[in-house]
């Protein structure tokens, strides 16, 4: 079925690293998305959305990309560090306007200094 | 701005009881709330829609008789975990909605452990 997914688990980077953590969806009618972080035991922490009528938004540290024609989604962090340890999952209202969103699996994002 | 509070954030209890989850907006009014479950390093599932003054949404699968929830007020949701078994212990996360972007806010999440 349909789903939000991500293309890889584990990303281990040094600090000071940029970080790119890649979400592909299905759902073209998608047209809202979300990076999470999420750390140990604590509920998810919003970092950045983005509109499908954009394809590019940056924020404190972050960007997110969005590229409708292959359906992906990427979240950067420009020098990465330690406290930027966490899962991160992206999340897309797929059933439109007011309605849930549906998460990926996530990535588990490891800072070393 | 934005901040979503649960509680309580740990609660055990033994098998065949009955346990209480709180959600709350503290600085925003929200119609829609959801409730979603998290088992560990896995992904958050979506358990139901919570709407102010009506009967919650279920997601396919969840049980309505055993997951209630009630949404009384602009500020409050409530999950109840009814005749709570070992598999039912998870970790609970409820979120709040402000329209327009639709963003999402969530809570601290609640563990849950059932003896």
């Amino acid at each position: 079925g349909e789903s939000v997914g991500l293309h890889l688990p584990t990303l281990s980077v040094q600090e000071g690293d940029n970080s790119i953590i890649n979400c592909a969806y299905s759902n073209s009618a998608s047209d809202y998305f979300i990076w999470y972080k999420q750390e140990s035991g604590k509920g998810p922490q919003f970092i950045i959305d983005i509109r499908s009528n954009m394809d590019k938004r940056q924020g404190q540290r972050v960007t997110v990309l969005l590229n409708k024609t292959v359906k992906h989604l990427s979240l950067q962090i420009a020098a990465t560090q330690p406290g930027d340890s966490a899962v991160y999952f992206c999340a897309e209202n797929r059933y439109g306007a007011g309605t849930a969103l549906i998460f990926g699996k996530g990535t588990t994002l490891s800072v070393s200094s | 701005g934005a901040v979503v509070s649960q509680h309580p954030s740990r609660v055990i209890c033994k098998s065949g009881t009955s346990v209480k989850i709180e959600c709350r907006s503290l600085d925003f009014q929200a119609t829609t709330m959801f409730w979603y479950r998290q088992f560990p390093k896995q992904s958050l599932m979506l358990m139901a829609t919570s709407n102010e003054g009506s009967k919650a949404t279920y997601e396919q699968g969840v049980e309505k008789d055993k997951f209630l929830i009630n949404h009384a007020s602009l500020t409050l949701s409530t999950l109840t975990v009814t005749s709570a078994h070992p598999e039912d212990s998870s970790f609970y996360i409820c979120s709040a909605l402000i329209p327009a972007p639709d963003t999402q806010y969530f809570g601290p999440g609640t563990r849950l452990t059932v003896l």
